[in-house]
């Protein structure tokens, strides 16, 4: 139980094209979904908290604007990364959070972009 | 605010040795305590977790004890495979940090035969 999935899980694209990248909880609701980056040999950046319904929160530094975050049900939760620059190749990682639980998370296996 | 501090890597074992990897943290509330595992280019997976005082994790042979009095949850496996080659990340969840994870830097743990 308790599985995430991401897709997809590796994309190449051109500079100041978008991306988006799904997350979904196959076999659980999920109220809240977390989306994170990762650099490499390196712990992991929340960037934003994203609630069923409502706007996501996003961490300080974090432009609302450039990744835009929406949780349409619970789910299924999306990342776009609008007009994407080499700085933002990275690994991108979401989780999702069932309602009324111990507050452990359940990681997808992650999304590698690479913006050329 | 809440923070997890875990022993610096890379640790490099042998196969069959013992392992143990400290982790301590600070919270303000009662916090829930995990141990996530990352293999190569994969997502996080969740190893093991402890919800209050003195609760003991278990999972694949690797366990940790939540420690009130020395704020630890410290990992450990009696004997080490070199499929456990992975990162390790010891994290928290507070309802007073709204249920987010705070995460340790992550051991990188490498077994050899």
């Amino acid at each position: 139980g308790a599985v995430v999935s991401q897709h997809p899980s590796w994309v190449i694209c051109k500079s100041g094209t978008s991306v988006k990248i799904e997350c979904r909880s196959l076999d659980f609701q999920a109220t809240t979904m977390f989306w994170y980056r990762q650099f490499p040999k390196q712990s992991l950046m929340l960037m934003a908290t994203s609630n069923e319904g409502s706007k996501a929160t996003y961490e300080q530094g974090v432009e609302k604007d450039k990744f835009l975050i929406n949780h349409a049900s619970l789910t299924l939760s999306t990342l776009t990364v609008t007009s994407a620059h080499p700085e933002d190749s990275s690994f991108y990682i979401c989780s999702a959070r069932a309602s009324g639980g111990d507050g452990a998370q359940y990681f997808g296996p992650g999304t590698r972009l690479l913006v050329l | 605010g809440d923070s997890v501090t875990q022993m610096e890597g890379p640790v490099t074992l042998s196969e069959e040795a013992f392992l143990t990897i400290n982790c301590t943290y600070t919270a303000t509330g009662y916090p829930s305590l995990f141990w996530y595992v990352q293999y190569p280019g994969e997502g996080l997976q969740l190893l093991l977790k402890a919800t209050k005082a003195d609760d003991k994790g278990s999972n694949k042979g690797f366990e940790a004890t939540y420690r009130k009095e020395t704020t630890s949850f410290h990992l450990e496996k009696g004997s080490v495979q070199v499929s456990d080659s992975a990162v390790y990340f010891c994290a928290l969840s507070d309802l007073g940090g709204g249920n987010k994870l705070t995460f340790g830097t992550g051991t990188q743990l490498k077994v050899e035969l």
